[in-house]
């Protein structure tokens, strides 16, 4: 059973708008919410975290918005680059006791943006 | 500084073979993490050293695998025999405290058992 759920493959936006990311959780022990940017034949790259005690992060164009009450997590990026087009994994964080912490992926979300 | 490095890129083998990856993390980092990622699925956790001992390895698919950090620096993950479903690209993370995040990843080593 997945716990991190990514339900859009793949997004396509014009560059200089907005993308939104989409991303649903089931495990409400999750304490750490994570995106992460993949370009082709690269590893992930850490993109932004928010606390799961918190509603909102920003940085630059990014600002990840979380939704504790629906399990629900968002990635806006504004505005839109041709650079950022990859995929983006959501990724949540769990700690299961002494010292261990795990991530937990979703399946990623392919964005394309066209100039 | 460098970054975390994994070898061979790229790794064909065939099935009942044994494949060897290899991670070389950010020195300094004490935390170490092998993931995988099977076509267009979710990338998964298979296991978590800090420096040479196992914390968890509640991912591991089963014992045909066999991870080791030998001294605390470098890690292989050791697959015998190889499967088909074993194809996938294996990723390397490491991270120099144990907070759930801020890992860096390697580029991955994609796996093809054929």
């Amino acid at each position: 059973d997945q716990q991190v759920k990514q339900n859009s493959p793949s997004l396509s936006v014009q560059e200089g708008r907005i993308s939104i990311l989409n991303c649903d959780y089931t495990n409400s022990m999750f304490d750490y919410f994570l995106w992460y940017k993949k370009y082709p034949a690269e590893g992930p790259t850490f993109l932004i975290s928010i606390s799961s005690i918190k509603d909102k992060n920003e940085d630059g164009r990014f600002t990840v918005f979380l939704n504790k009450s629906a399990k629900h997590l968002s990635l806006h990026i504004v505005p839109s680059q041709p650079g950022d087009s990859a995929v983006y994994f959501c990724a949540a964080s769990e700690y299961s006791g002494g010292s261990n912490y795990k991530l937990t992926f979703g399946k990623g979300t392919l964005l394309t943006v066209n100039p | 500084e460098a970054g975390v490095t994994q070898f061979p890129s790229h790794s064909v083998i065939e099935k009942g073979q044994t494949v060897t990856l290899r991670c070389d993390p950010i020195s300094g980092h004490d935390n170490l993490y092998w993931y995988r990622r099977v076509m267009g699925k979710e990338i998964k956790f298979l296991l978590h050293f800090v420096k040479e001992s196992k914390q968890d390895e509640s991912g591991m698919p089963n014992n045909r695998f066999l991870a080791e950090r030998t001294g605390g620096t470098y890690s292989t993950l050791k697959v015998q025999p190889a499967e088909l479903e074993d194809s996938g690209v294996y990723f390397c993370a490491s991270s120099q405290e144990n907070r759930g995040w801020g890992y860096t990843f390697g580029s991955g080593t994609r796996l093809t058992v054929v």
